[in-house]
This record gives C-alpha cells, structure tokens and sequence, in this order.
C-alpha cells in the first residue's frame, strides 16, 4: 500500500492561502490522491481528490506534480474555520474484492491565526 | 451525498462490559467501514462490512473483539465486547458513495 507523508503542523495567517503538502512518492499509476480534513471532534469532511491533472472546487485547489510523488492542497483564502486536521490519503484497492478503503496517516495540523 | 447517524453519541462503560454502536445510512450503501480514533491519534481501520456477507477485518482487530452486523444496506452495528480502558477512542462509521467516502459524527467511548 502507499502511504504518505505529511507535516505534522502548520500555521496560516487568515486571508491568506494555506499551501498543505503531501510525499506520496509509492503511489501506483491508478490510485487517487484524496485529501480529507477533520475539525476538532468532528467525523472527517471530504475536500478533493484527484488522480494526474490538477483539479478545482469549491473548497480547495489540489496541485499534483507530474511524477505524482507529489501534491499540495491550496485554500485559497484561509479563515478561522479552516482550523482543521488535513489528512492526504492514498486510495488503495483491498483483498481482491475491489473495494476501495481510505488509510489515513497522520495528517498536518493546520492552524488559522487571526 | 450521504447522510450518516451514530448511536449513542457517547457512553462511558464499566471494564469488561460490552457497548453496541449503530449506524444508520439514508441511502443504501453496499460497502459501510468502521474506525476507531484513539485519543490525539489519527483513523485506523477496524473493517469493512459488506452487505450479505461476512466483515473483512484489519490486521491487529478480530471478530471476537469487535463483532459486525450488516443487516441492510442502510444499516450496520459494531460491538465493542470485553472492553478494557485501552477501548477508550471515537469509533466512526463510514460509507462509499461513488469516488466519495463519508464518515458519521462518531461515537466516543469511555471505560473505566
């Protein structure tokens, strides 16, 4: 299974764009690269994901290097909401069932200061 | 999307007694995960529970200690069974709708 890497902290002042990276550099060629992000006592919230192009919505940005080693999530215009837990997950298929299941690492502790 | 509920929403349990965790789904989901969240740590997988059939549990977690059902597809329960205080964590549901996964508010479990 890949896995990845990630800071454990970060700090982003409000208004400001929040650049989270991820070291994926196991990913196989068919595997997405998904960001998920949990506020405090919270069940995680789905952001992106995405699998070679870069992709937009709403709530983020993801930029994946060309080699797919890597990526970076992009808020856009941090607010003190976006004060979250940011987990980069690598989707993997189980057990020959063709099921897919979310691994999650450690993720980086992103913090939005006024 | 989905909209996912857990019951309770937090219990505090005597050592070695058991507490069953429900999950409920509106819409019908072939493939619902558990996962448990212990204090300041990340997610770690305890199963996937398909409809129909027996739960494919993660290295380091047994049927024994954490017994599935999957009655529907917009049900699931986990049993947390002989608890000890190291059971202590948030225990999520969490079903696949499409490319997307999505995760209940948890249950957070105390034993003492």
């Amino acid at each position: 299974d890949a896995k990845t890497t990630q800071p454990p902290s970060m700090d982003c002042a409000e208004g400001r764009a929040a650049n989270l990276p991820c070291n994926h550099s196991t990913i196989s060629g068919n595997e997405y690269v998904y960001w998920y992000r949990q506020i405090h006592s919270q069940g995680p919230q789905y952001i992106i994901h995405g699998l070679k192009n870069n992709e937009t919505n709403e709530m983020a940005s993801l930029i994946i290097t060309e080699d797919r080693k890597s990526s970076t999530l992009i808020l856009p215009h941090a607010t003190l909401r976006d004060t979250a837990v940011y987990y980069c997950i690598v989707r993997v298929l189980s057990r020959g069932f063709n099921t897919d299941k979310l691994i999650f690492g450690t993720g980086t502790r992103l913090q939005v200061f006024p | 999307s989905a909209v996912i509920s857990q019951k309770p929403s937090r219990d505090i349990c005597q050592r070695g007694t058991s507490l069953t965790i429900q999950c409920q789904v509106d819409s019908q989901v072939t493939m619902m995960f558990w996962y448990r969240q212990q204090p300041g740590q990340s997610l770690t997988l305890i199963a996937t529970a398909n409809q129909g059939s027996e739960a494919t549990y993660e290295s380091g977690f047994v049927i024994d200690k954490f017994p599935i059902s999957r009655p529907n597809l917009t049900f699931s329960t986990l049993t947390v069974s002989n608890m000890s205080p190291e059971d202590s964590s948030i225990y999520l549901c969490s079903v696949q709708l499409g490319h997307e996964q999505y995760f209940g508010p948890g249950t957070r479990l105390t034993v003492t």
